[in-house]
């Protein structure tokens, strides 16, 4: 078990630029989230996988943002021109089944819009 | 919608202190309750976790206890230790929100040797 792991750990960018992050969750695990968090805040959930589909978003997601698992393994979670309130951690988190409600959350991905 | 209210931190305890950490919800049904907890540099973790009504979820000489006529779920320890020091998020699922939890804002615990 080598837990969920997320590339990259830091990117910065300038406003208007795309940016790709990814996740790797815990290889038997056919779940997976996408949360975002900010400074002093709480995650606050942008989307839900089960294996490959997609099966929940929040109205947090914008059209400027697109989630994929096109193999229900990794995962990338990709913003279109970026904008500074884009700036947040965004984090990763899986899980086995819906019975088992424990969540297994990467480190993120801290994103710095300029 | 579904929210969660916990108290600001920081928290500061000196070793072998006391901690409650207060948290309220608002939630419709009968949702799912946990606390996760954040150490330095470390992804999130989930501490202890209740799916119902006067149940007590407890971890690492941590307990909460789910009170639904309160709708509170407040994190206590008897005696807190240096190595506590983190960040605690309280959160719930509720019974109509798919496979999505509300986190609170967080409460940062310093423990001072």
């Amino acid at each position: 078990d080598t837990g969920v792991s997320q590339d990259p750990r830091h990117k910065i960018t300038k406003r208007g630029q795309n940016v790709t992050f990814r996740c790797d969750p815990i290889s038997e695990h056919n779940r997976l989230y996408w949360y975002r968090q900010t400074l002093g805040q709480g995650p606050e959930f942008l989307t839900y996988f089960q294996n490959e589909a997609q099966l929940e978003k929040s109205r947090l997601l914008s059209d400027r943002f697109s989630a994929e698992r096109p193999k229900g393994s990794f995962s990338t979670l990709e913003i279109q021109r970026t904008e500074q309130g884009d700036s947040a951690m965004y984090l990763c988190a899986s899980s086995s089944d819906r019975r088992n409600e424990k969540l297994f959350f990467g480190s993120g991905t801290q994103l710095s819009v300029l | 919608g579904n929210s969660v209210t916990q108290m600001e931190g920081p928290v500061t305890l000196s070793e072998e202190a006391f901690l409650t950490i207060n948290c309220t919800y608002t939630a419709t049904g009968y949702p799912s309750l946990f606390w996760y907890v954040q150490y330095p540099g470390e992804g999130l973790q989930l501490l202890l976790k209740a799916t119902k009504a006067d149940d007590k979820g407890s971890n690492k000489g941590f307990e909460a206890t789910y009170r639904k006529e309160t709708t509170s779920f407040h994190l206590e320890k008897g005696s807190v230790q240096v190595s506590d020091s983190a960040v605690y998020f309280c959160a719930l699922r509720g019974n109509n929100a798919g496979n999505m939890l509300t986190f609170g804002g967080g409460t940062r615990l310093m423990v001072k040797p």
